[in-house]
């Protein structure tokens, strides 16, 4: 079945640092989607992208859409203590019928060291 | 707005039993999708709703099954339980208006099979 590949699994870094996450695939995706999850709480969406090299950024987060349509990537910057948490990516498949179904990748485990 | 709600938000259960989860989706959100998290495999994707006809199902056994209402609030339901389905228990809701719309989740329900 569709797999995605995300890395790092985990991140060790100081607080102001930038952060660089990926997620490639052999399969192609229609969107790509990036969550971040806390402890004790569901995956809340940070960003979607919904076109082959699109760039898009909310705040200090921007994430791009591999032009390939198998990758992605989300960088952090100037990281905070709160950005502590899981960042997991995602990418819907070509619909069928209309179905939402995600493949998710693993995720990276962020810790950032005030 | 009212985000995504999943009651209850633990249940422990013994081997054999069964158990019924609950998701409220967000206001005027149609589609309701279920997913299984587990350290070792992550998010996996169980079944989608919408308009109360499941679209698409996950590679799980037919102990897991769901419903969808008229009011788009979903069920899961897990029959002969084993110990490895001690999993959180993930809701989460789309409008679905066209094409393909991202998924917004709820805290999610961690069950415990002793």
């Amino acid at each position: 079945g569709q797999q995605l590949n995300q890395s790092p699994q985990s991140m060790f870094i100081q607080e102001g640092e930038d952060v660089s996450m990926n997620c490639t695939s052999s399969s192609i995706f229609n969107t790509w989607l990036w969550y971040k999850q806390e402890p004790g709480e569901g995956p809340v969406l940070l960003i979607a992208l919904y076109k082959a090299g699109e760039l898009t950024s909310n705040g200090r987060l921007t994430a791009q859409f591999g032009i390939t349509r198998k990758d992605s990537f989300l960088n952090i910057s100037a990281s905070i203590p709160s950005d502590v948490g899981i960042y997991f990516c995602a990418g819907q498949l070509k619909a069928q019928g209309g179905s939402e179904k995600l493949v998710f990748g693993k995720g990276t485990k962020l810790t950032v060291n005030p | 707005k009212a985000g995504v709600t999943q009651t209850p938000r633990y249940l422990i259960k013994t081997r054999g039993q069964q158990v019924t989860l609950s998701c409220s989706p967000i206001s005027g959100h149609r589609s309701v999708s279920w997913y299984q998290q587990t350290p070792g495999q992550g998010l996996q994707f169980l079944f989608e709703y919408f308009s109360e006809t499941q679209r698409n199902k996950g590679n799980f056994p037919g102990r897991f099954s769901g419903r969808q209402f008229s009011n788009s609030r979903s069920e899961m339901n897990v029959s002969t339980l084993e110990l490895g389905d001690s999993a959180l228990y993930l809701c989460a809701s789309s409008v679905k208006d066209m094409g393909f719309t991202p998924l917004h989740f709820g805290n999610g329900t961690r069950l415990t099979v002793t």
